[in-house]
């Protein structure tokens, strides 16, 4: 299994507060993925990273910000929470853009009250 | 912009019976298309990729997809179900030089005993 760890695995929090999610990856992976998996949407990507300090939006960025400060980690920022961001988070890498194959994390659920 | 769609998100076959989950893209260059699997609670794991070598692609646990470009499809088949195969499946597809997967919204597949 691809070395890939999401923390937290679960969280509560309330409306207007900041959350960051982690993924961290030991497979030296240079492609990095968020999406996010609703029920009846499927996984909708958030944002995506192609190398250190090189991301870019998904199509469902809004509210969102990522940072990428080494190879191994991609970080997920919600600002400002709200309930409209209560959703299973998944992190998935990539070693080659052309081979197209990624590989996910176990997801973080999120809960916005 | 590349794009899959499943038809039924919901499927139930008999355990020993045909498994036939549709998936049918949108590209406008030669795509790579994929299914993934999720157990609850799980991330995905890729089942199979096409990649523009075979139009058959056989995948693990049995699974199988056939690319027919004329249809715009990449079904996937399973000559008989087992009760572990009832999951979560996503179609995926990406552009041979995207950086990241479009998914479908997912079928559920409900084995019966």
């Amino acid at each position: 299994d691809a070395g890939i760890t999401q923390s937290p695995r679960h969280k509560v929090t309330e409306t207007g507060t900041p959350v960051t999610l982690r993924c961290h990856q030991t497979e030296n992976h240079r492609y990095m993925y968020w999406y996010r998996q609703d029920p009846g949407h499927g996984l909708r990507l958030i944002h995506y990273s192609y190398g250190v300090k090189d991301t870019d939006k998904g199509e469902v960025s809004d509210g969102y910000s990522v940072s990428r400060s080494k190879t191994e980690d991609f970080l997920l920022t919600l600002e400002s929470a709200t309930s409209s961001q209560t959703s299973v988070y998944f992190c998935a890498i990539s070693e080659s853009v052309r081979a197209g194959e990624l590989f996910f994390g176990e997801g973080s659920r999120l809960t916005v009250l | 912009a590349q794009s899959v769609t499943q038809l039924g998100s919901h499927v139930s076959v008999s355990e020993g019976a045909l498994v036939l989950l549709r998936c049918n893209y949108s590209s406008s260059v030669p795509p790579y298309l994929f299914w993934y699997v999720q157990y609850p609670n799980q991330g995905l794991q890729l089942l199979l990729k096409y990649t523009s070598a075979a139009t058959l692609v056989k995948g693990i646990n049995g699974f199988e997809a056939e690319f027919k470009k004329s249809e715009t499809s990449f079904h996937l088949t399973k000559p008989s179900a087992h009760m572990s195969d009832a999951a979560e499946y996503f179609c995926a597809v990406s552009e041979a030089h995207g950086y990241a997967l479009n998914f479908g919204k997912g079928t559920s597949l409900l084995v019966t005993p």
